[in-house]
């Protein structure tokens, strides 16, 4: 079975220029999460997906992030402009349901590795 | 509000020494409790949860963990660590309200390091 693939693993970008990640999530989850992990840290949820509608985006700063998940398979996360701050590893994972019901048994992918300069 | 504590940022263990890392938790309801290793340069590995039932639950990878409610903890515990268990352990609660089912919490996690 296909683990969670997240591209690129690794981008270098200047402040204030734009990103984007893409992720595609184990065939057949329903539910796909971004997270951000800054170093020394535990991973942060940014945004919570079920199919192709927005479950949980509270803490997605909207001001210059913004996601997307069409057709309710592959996702990408977009920054613009970055921010000094955001230097961090972007994590996607996807989730089944069971019984109907999500759970926090989540598959992460590697991971996409920003610096911003 | 919601958060978890894991009071140890980094533990050296030696090679086939038990292990033990900690994990206390605030949440008012019922938690489902998880660890997940991080090894350098791959994303998060489930090694157990815990959501109802027997406090003790086995893992991947020879890991248990225990849930005391009295106490708010979830640690990890291992009776012999072998070096490829050097990772970065992180301890999760789900968010269980409304529609977001499946959001964790994340701890800061435990760096190990295994002498040999």
């Amino acid at each position: 079975e296909a683990g969670v693939a997240q591209s690129p693993r690794y981008k270098i970008i200047e402040k204030r220029q734009s990103v984007a990640f893409w992720c595609n999530p184990i065939s057949g989850h329903a539910t796909l999460y971004w997270y951000q992990q800054i170093l020394g840290q535990g991973p942060k949820l940014l945004i919570q997906f079920q199919n192709n509608g927005v479950v949980d985006d509270s803490q997605l700063p909207k001001d210059r992030f913004s996601a997307e998940r069409l057709k309710g398979v592959d996702s990408t996360l977009k920054i613009q402009p970055a921010k000094l701050e955001d230097s961090a590893v972007y994590l996607c994972a996807s989730g089944a349901s069971t019984s109907g019901r999500n759970t926090g048994e989540l598959f992460f992918g590697e991971g996409s590795r920003l610096t911003v300069l | 509000a919601q958060s978890v504590t894991q009071p140890d940022i980094h533990i050296t263990v030696s090679e086939g020494a038990s292990l033990e890392l900690r994990c206390n938790y605030s949440y008012g309801a019922t938690p489902y409790l998880f660890w997940y290793v991080q090894s350098p340069g791959q994303g998060l590995q489930l090694l157990l949860k815990y959501f109802s039932g027997d406090t003790l639950v086995q893992g991947i990878k020879g890991f248990e963990a225990e849930f005391k409610r009295s106490q708010s903890s979830f640690n990890l515990r291992k009776p012999s660590v072998h070096w490829s268990d050097a990772a970065e352990y992180f301890c999760a609660v789900e968010l269980n309200y409304g529609g977001s089912q499946g959001n964790l919490i994340f701890g800061k996690g435990t760096k190990l390091s295994v002498k040999p």
